[in-house]
């Protein structure tokens, strides 16, 4: 079975300000591991992905976010926040043993940027 | 990244009536995956459709509740029946997730149903 956890219903952070949205897993297999943004009544946005490689990923809007196997976590980061990064964030995994390429997302983590 | 549309965008629907989604992309896919967002709550998969075989439904998801049709490489539909207030929730079909060398799965804008 594959899990995700988001601890944090949200997450307050002043403009400008380094921003970080946890993100921990569990697997059977070797995860692939993905963050979702939902902005107010719209659909999911992809934001980036970690496969295979170099522990830090890069993704769009100035996000990126870090595996860590030992801590089992994934954890969303920007160093810069802005008030329009103000969205519901998800953590997606899914098992590289697990057939039908399922994704499972976290419970999702609202951050609110504060002028 | 895949277009995705979907149809209708929001919905108001009394309860013991049923509403199709519609799910359009805009290149042939082979996997297509419809997911629940209750309000407020994360997102949870009800099948996933292939075209040319039966949806495969995941715990707690039945046919004859949420059947769903995936006539060809760009097209599903996703019939929510005897709806009940419980069902009120934004319904989102997605693609990818690998696929032509791509793992992430892309989404569509999402169907906000309300159940009165």
């Amino acid at each position: 079975a594959q899990s995700v956890a988001q601890p944090e219903d949200q997450v307050n952070v002043a403009e400008g300000n380094p921003l970080t949205v946890k993100c921990t897993y569990s697997v059977s297999g070797n995860p692939y591991l993905f963050w979702y943004v939902q902005y107010p009544n719209r659909g999911l946005q992809f934001l980036l992905k970690y496969i295979t490689g170099d522990n830090l990923v890069k993704g769009s809007y100035g996000f990126e976010a870090e595996f860590n196997k030992s801590q089992t976590s994934f954890h969303l980061k920007k160093p810069s926040a802005l008030v329009s990064d103000s969205a519901l964030y998800f953590c997606a995994v899914r098992d590289i043993k697990a057939a039908g390429n399922k994704l499972t997302f976290g419970g999702g983590t609202r951050v609110l940027v504060k002028p | 990244s895949a277009v995705i549309s979907q149809k209708p965008s929001r919905d108001i629907c009394q309860r013991g009536t049923s509403l199709t989604i519609q799910c359009q992309v805009d290149s042939q896919v082979t996997m297509m995956f419809w997911y629940r967002q209750q309000p407020g709550q994360s997102l949870t998969l009800i099948a996933t459709a292939n075209q040319g075989s039966e949806a495969t439904y995941e715990s707690g998801f039945v046919i004859d509740k949420f059947p769903i049709s995936r006539p060809n490489l760009t097209f599903s539909t996703l019939t929510v029946s005897n709806m009940s207030p419980e069902d009120s929730s934004i319904y989102l079909c997605s693609v990818g997730g690998g696929t032509s060398g791509s793992y992430e799965q892309y989404f569509g804008p999402g169907t906000r149903l309300t159940v009165t």
